[in-house]
């Protein structure tokens, strides 16, 4: 069954720093995996996608990094601003076994940019 | 457009009660999940449908129905529900089930509170 961690759970920055979260997956046979993001009680936002074959992924002042065979994926986010507060979410959609075209979910990582 | 609407977005119902949840999408995505939130958890998978097919059913409790209509709807019945069924539910969609290109999209979610 594929396990996704997240660390840190939480995280805690001033404005304009550059910061990194990370994900890792057990079971590296995966179609991609997406990052995505949550404002608290809304739904969750698509940040990146990246698939199983590509290495990373740029949108703005997000990169995402993806390392299928070592089951690891980091996002970046460049020049950290308040409004990038929110809890961020990493999620697998496997290609084998019992996790077939699901996507799973680790437990995201809550971030905190104060002015 | 990359939405996906989601209605009510709270819901109170008693135990007794039957009352549905609704999605639709009009981005000509042929798969479509159902997922459960609880506070500060990540999404849990219960449905998915890929062509109007029930395609993956998590051992969801059958008070939970799941209905696809057709390529833009779908529904979940709820019926004799009980408290710990409070949570946020969450409807996505994406082109289809298995391709590693596909970005899945999230609705903002409907709350239910079962009292």
């Amino acid at each position: 069954k594929q396990e996704v961690t997240q660390i840190p759970a939480a995280l805690s920055v001033p404005e304009g720093e550059n910061l990194v979260l990370n994900c890792s997956f057990t079971d590296s046979a995966i179609y991609n995996l997406q990052w995505f993001r949550q404002d608290p009680g809304k739904g969750l936002t698509s940040l990146l996608l990246i698939q199983s074959s590509q290495r990373e992924q740029t949108s703005g002042r997000l990169n995402a990094s993806l390392d299928k065979s070592s089951g690891r994926s980091t996002l970046y986010i460049a020049a950290s601003q308040p409004g990038d507060s929110a809890t961020y979410l990493c999620a697998v959609r496997g290609a084998g076994g019992t996790s077939y075209g699901k996507l799973t979910f680790g437990q995201g990582t809550i971030l905190t940019v104060h002015p | 457009d990359t939405e996906v609407t989601q209605t009510p977005k709270h819901l109170v119902m008693g135990m007794t009660n039957k009352k549905s949840l609704k999605c639709e999408q009009h981005m000509g995505h042929r798969a479509m999940y159902w997922y459960k939130q609880k506070a500060k958890k990540p999404p849990e998978l219960m449905f998915v449908y890929s062509y109007e097919k029930l395609s993956i059913n998590e051992s969801v409790p059958s008070r939970f129905s799941p209905e696809c209509p057709n390529s833009s709807l779908l529904n979940l019945h709820l019926h004799a529900l009980q408290p710990e069924d409070s949570a946020l539910y969450l409807c996505a969609s994406s082109q289809t089930l298995l391709s590693s290109g596909n970005t899945i999209y999230f609705g903002e979610g409907s709350w239910l509170t079962v009292v």
